[in-house]
């Protein structure tokens, strides 16, 4: 079975830029999650999605942050303008049930 | 609302035991997670356990939950130095919607 891809793995942009991340989670799996993790943190949910509606966004700073999740499969997470302080580690996670989350590797962003 | 709380480090010799504590808050909780996370990985699910079970064991790993004091604990049997890593402890209601999860705790396994 392969795992929950995300892309890029890396990605260094100057505040008030743009940037946008990618997930594909496991065939099959309804629910898609966002997840934020900065250094040091455990993982804070951002935003998620039950096939291709919202589920919960309420942690999802909605000035800057957004997010889609097109035909029920993929999704993007794009943050526009860029702040210092959202430098972390962009988590996407796919799951069948409440049985636990397959997670992809991340996608560590910096912003400087 | 709801919290989950660990130590921050735990250091252990090779082939001793390591036990890795986590407390939570949400008296609702239905599914209490242990996940790993190496460096540069994302998180990968050890186990599980349902708030109707007081303890699971899978290989090295035993779980055991304390409802009544909110207690959940991950014990794993002759560390070795591959299993060195941050783990977190998660909890979610129904479904396993809203996970909420601790901030970790990185075990330092000594050869």
């Amino acid at each position: 079975e392969a795992g929950v891809a995300q892309s890029p793995r890396y990605k260094i942009i100057e505040k008030r830029q743009s940037v946008a991340f990618w997930c594909n989670p496991i065939s099959g799996h309804a629910t898609l999650y966002w997840y934020q993790q900065i250094l040091g943190q455990g993982p804070k949910l951002l935003i998620q999605f039950q096939n291709n509606g919202v589920v919960d966004d309420s942690q999802l700073p909605k000035d800057r942050f957004s997010a889609e999740r097109l035909k029920g499969v993929d999704s993007t997470l794009k943050i526009q303008p860029a702040k210092l302080e959202d430098s972390a580690v962009y988590l996407c996670a796919s799951s069948p049930t409440g049985e636990g989350y397959t997670f992809g590797s991340g996608t560590r962003l910096t912003v400087v | 609302g709801e919290d989950v709380e660990q130590s921050l480090f735990l250091s252990v010799r090779e082939g001793d035991s390591s036990v890795i504590n986590c407390t939570y808050t949400d008296s609702s909780s239905t599914y209490l997670y242990w996940y790993k996370q190496e460096p540069g990985a994302g998180l990968q699910l050890l186990t599980y356990i349902f708030s109707n079970m007081d303890m699971k064991q899978d290989q090295r790993l035993t779980v055991l939950l304390n409802k009544k004091d909110k207690h959940l604990s991950l014990r794993i049997a002759d560390t070795q130095t591959g299993d060195s890593a941050i783990y977190f402890c998660a909890e979610s209601n129904t479904g396993g919607f809203k996970t909420i999860f601790g901030a970790g705790t990185r075990l330092f396994v000594k050869a």
